[in-house]
């Protein structure tokens, strides 16, 4: 089992709507998690991390975590085709030392 | 000029060739990491260091070896290039003081084996 999968879609939404990106980890002690956006051959961007359960909202980006489920997620709301990239999940465990672990990248089209 | 800095930018080499890949930091972090990145795997580490004494294997470090040379520098060598190693290859500086522990990639060295 990857220490942190996610779907790798693509998952595909038309202009407006809600994308909802999912992630799970293996490790109990992981401590941060964080969402890059990235874009076809460029480097991963930091768009949201957290920390704690529940939710953090910034602008049309929240990031939900729930450590029980070992679940964390990614929503996108009012999506705008500048957003289509590949979203990486990536998670910092509790025995990592601070290494940033990814997921394999879930792409996301938004269509106009 | 950018935080960290790689080069080359792009590189096609020959499978059985030495090649090195550089990177430079000025964000003054202790922490230093190489990627990978295949198409669908995400970024998977391959070495890092978190000072110029300190050198640890990665998830994937077969095939790879790497040298710290001053704080600001750390590179990657493929000793003999295999066409499987063709990827793309990021460098990562990181600040574990900071909240999001501050990881700082840079652009990129796309790598062709042939």
């Amino acid at each position: 089992q990857k220490e942190v999968e996610q779907n790798s879609g693509p998952l595909s939404v038309p202009e407006g709507a809600i994308a909802s990106l999912n992630c799970t980890y293996s490790d109990r002690g992981s401590q941060s998690f964080f969402w890059y956006r990235q874009y076809s051959g460029k480097s991963p961007e930091l768009i949201m991390s957290i920390y704690s359960n529940g939710d953090k909202e910034d602008g049309r980006f929240t990031a939900q975590l729930n450590k029980a489920s070992q679940y964390v997620s990614l929503l996108i709301r009012d999506s705008q085709p500048s957003d289509s990239a590949t979203y990486l999940c990536a998670v910092i465990g509790g025995d990592q030392g601070g290494k940033l672990i990814f997921g394999q990248g879930t792409e996301l089209s938004v269509k106009p | 000029d950018a935080d960290v800095t790689q080069t080359p930018r792009n590189r096609i080499t020959k499978t059985g060739k030495r090649i090195m890949l550089e990177c430079s930091q000025t964000k003054g972090h202790d922490r230093m990491y190489w990627y990978r990145q295949d198409p669908g795997l995400g970024l998977r580490l391959i070495y890092y260091s978190f000072d110029v004494k300190d050198i640890n294997k990665g998830e994937i470090s077969d095939g790879y070896s790497v040298s710290r040379q001053a704080q600001a520098k750390f590179s990657l060598s493929l000793e003999s290039a295999i066409p499987n190693q063709t990827a793309l290859y990021f460098c990562a500086t990181s600040d574990p003081g900071t909240g999001t522990h501050g990881y700082t990639f840079g652009s990129g060295t796309r790598l062709t084996v042939v």
